[in-house]
């Protein structure tokens, strides 16, 4: 079966760094992709890696390793509006294809 | 922010009665999705649609069924609803084209509706 296992909470204080891990388990696996949620509001992707290796986006990095079917998000300097859930979420074949999504970690950041 | 709505926002239902919440875009995008969102399962795939009238079931479509008759327009339907159904409901949306999906096929998610089933 397919599963995406990340942890369920992390707490951090702001301008701290944080990661947030994730492997997989799944039938096939073209990409990794993370979504970050704010509570009460919708999912909004921040990244995608299909390839080994970091990828950056400003504060955001993410990290993908295919052989140890492990990724994390790597969040710096942390800001108190960066406190959110962040799932990861597999793209299992090239083409077009659905998502499998995580259950989500709930990243706390204090002051 | 991709132009996606979501109707009604809210609802609260009984037991055995039939619910149809609505999603519309305004971005022309091939794909569209709903997934239901629960505490600690994260978001899971209800049903998608790949085209007008092309749909296909996700992980967890038993009690759901969808229509697509128009591009802008994705409807999911509960027939007869239960309280295990109570849930938040997302809509999202991806381009076809590969060159502006990006190699992550990108999401684009509505605001979601709560739904309530007593």
């Amino acid at each position: 079966g397919q599963s995406l296992e990340q942890p369920s909470e992390v707490t951090a204080v702001e301008g701290a760094i944080v990661q947030i891990n994730c492997t997989y388990q799944t039938s096939g696996f073209y990409g990794l992709s993370w979504y970050q949620q704010h509570d009460g509001g919708a999912p909004t992707f921040l990244s995608y890696n299909a390839l080994d290796g970091l990828e950056e986006t400003g504060r955001f990095s993410s990290f993908l390793s295919r052989s140890d079917s492990y990724g994390y998000l790597l969040l710096q300097e942390l800001q108190m509006k960066d406190s959110a859930s962040y799932f990861c979420a597999v793209r299992e074949h090239s083409g077009y294809s659905t998502l499998t999504f995580g259950k989500g970690t709930m990243l706390l950041v204090s002051p | 922010d991709a132009g996606i709505t979501q109707s009604p926002r809210h609802k609260v239902t009984e037991t055995g009665t039939p619910v149809t919440l609505r999603c519309h875009q305004t971005e022309n995008h091939r794909y569209m999705y709903w997934y239901r969102q629960d505490p600690g399962h994260g978001l899971r795939l209800i049903h998608y649609s790949y085209g007008v009238k092309d749909t296909d079931k996700g992980e967890v479509s038993d009690g759901y069924s969808v229509s697509r008759s128009k591009t802008e327009d994705f409807l999911l339907t509960l027939e007869s609803a239960t309280s295990s159904q109570t849930s938040v409901y997302f809509c999202a949306i991806s381009e076809s084209n590969p060159i502006l999906a990006g190699e992550g096929n990108e999401q684009f998610f509505g605001p979601g509706t709560r739904l309530t089933v007593l």
